[in-house]
Parts: C-alpha cells; structure tokens; sequence
C-alpha cells in the first residue's frame, strides 16, 4: 500500500556536527513534503515543508532537499544543539481513494544531541 | 491568538465504553483533522472535515466517527473502545482542505483504555 519510510529510527550525534534524515515515499502524485519536530510530550510542530517544484529550501541551521525522480526526501541539520534534542517525523500526501489524499508521516526519527 | 485546543487533555476509558474527544481549531481555519498516535510511531490519519463535510477518512473502523459544527469545531467519537485505542489522539487545523496545507496541531488527548 501506499506509505513513508523514514530512516534511521534513532540517531545521536555530537553537538555541532549534522545530522541528516531521510524519507521515501510512494505516491509519485505526491507534491507537498514537510518536516514536523515532536518534543517530548509536546504537540508536533512543523519546522520546514518543501513543494515539488523546487528541490531544495533552507530556513537558517535547518535544509530540506527533494528528488522527485527517486521519491525521497531529506532533513538537513547543521551545527546541532541540544535543544534539537526531539523526535523529527517526515510525511506526504498519499491517494487514500474517491479523489482524496491524506498526511501520512513517517514512524519518526528520536535525534540525540550530546553536548 | 489562541492555536488549536483540545479536551479533555487526559481520559481514562474501560473497555466497551464509549468516548468524546473535541477540538476547536484556530480561528479561520474551516478544516479539522483527527490523528492517532500511538507511543514511538508517527500520527495516523483517521479523519478529515472540511466545511463540515467529511473529506477524507483513513483506515479505521466503524467505532470511529467524527463531526465538524457551524463554527468549525470537532468530535471525534469512539465507541466500544479496545486496549488496543489507547493513545494519544491529536487534531490538527488548517486553513484549506486536504493534506497540502500546513496543519496547525493541538496538545492531544491522552486516551488510556484499561
């Protein structure tokens, strides 16, 4: 069926160092792809989205990049810091049938950033 | 300027009992969907309403309905609940309809069935 894969599942770096998360999807239709960032016992927050006619959107520390043609995208993060510490989840409309689409996100990826 | 609420923030549910969960979403936005998250996954899409009508419904069974009122406004309504419906369930508005449009999420409802 139609699905996000979001890999890797957990992920600790450094602090200061990237760290980068990568999602593929199914749905070649699929044309809006945003990054929402989980705190724990937080609601989810988005923190950047990129539409398919670029292929990459940077919004300071944070970058997304897009490969249409391969159905995959990633976050990019620069110079992390502890606060960056949070559970990160991708997601993309999927065809769910009688013309309409739905979210479906990623199973998440927990980022550690160790000072 | 308020963002989306929910309430209750906690339930606790025995099974086969039956549960109300609302959501008022942030002013302006006409679209309110419901999500499932269950501990370590990514939310799950269960609903969507836009201008009151149902716009999109994701794997769930029949124990699972919703509604959107005149002013926006949700229910998310499960009935004969299961262990297995404990979660944390999040709505999430937006000022257009369908799932390309940022959704806004509230703080959830923590549903536990015992």
């Amino acid at each position: 069926g139609e699905n996000v894969e979001q890999h890797p599942s957990t992920l600790s770096v450094q602090e200061g160092d990237s760290a980068v998360i990568k999602c593929t999807y199914s749905d070649s239709a699929s044309n809006y792809f945003p990054w929402y960032k989980q705190e724990l016992g937080k609601r989810p927050q988005l923190i950047i989205d990129i539409r398919s006619n670029v292929g990459e959107k940077k919004d300071q520390r944070i970058a997304v990049t897009l490969n249409k043609t391969a159905k995959h995208f990633s976050l990019h993060i620069t110079e992390t810091q502890p606060e960056d510490s949070a559970v990160y989840f991708c997601a993309a409309p999927l065809y769910s049938g009688a013309g309409s689409y739905q979210l479906t996100f990623g199973k998440g990826t927990k980022l550690s950033v160790i000072p | 300027d308020a963002g989306v609420t929910q309430s209750p923030t906690h339930l606790i549910k025995t099974r086969g009992q039956q549960v109300t969960l609302r959501c008022s979403p942030i002013s302006g936005h006409k679209s309110v969907s419901w999500y499932q998250q269950v501990l370590g996954q990514g939310p799950q899409f269960i609903f969507q309403y836009y201008e009151k009508e149902e716009r999109g419904r994701g794997n769930f069974p029949d124990r699972f309905s919703a509604r959107q009122f005149p002013n926006y406004s949700s229910e998310l309504n499960v009935n004969a609940l299961l262990l297995g419906d404990s979660a944390l369930y999040l709505c999430a508005s937006s000022s257009g309809q369908g799932a390309y449009n940022e959704q806004f999420f509230g703080p959830g409802t923590r549903l536990t069935v015992l």
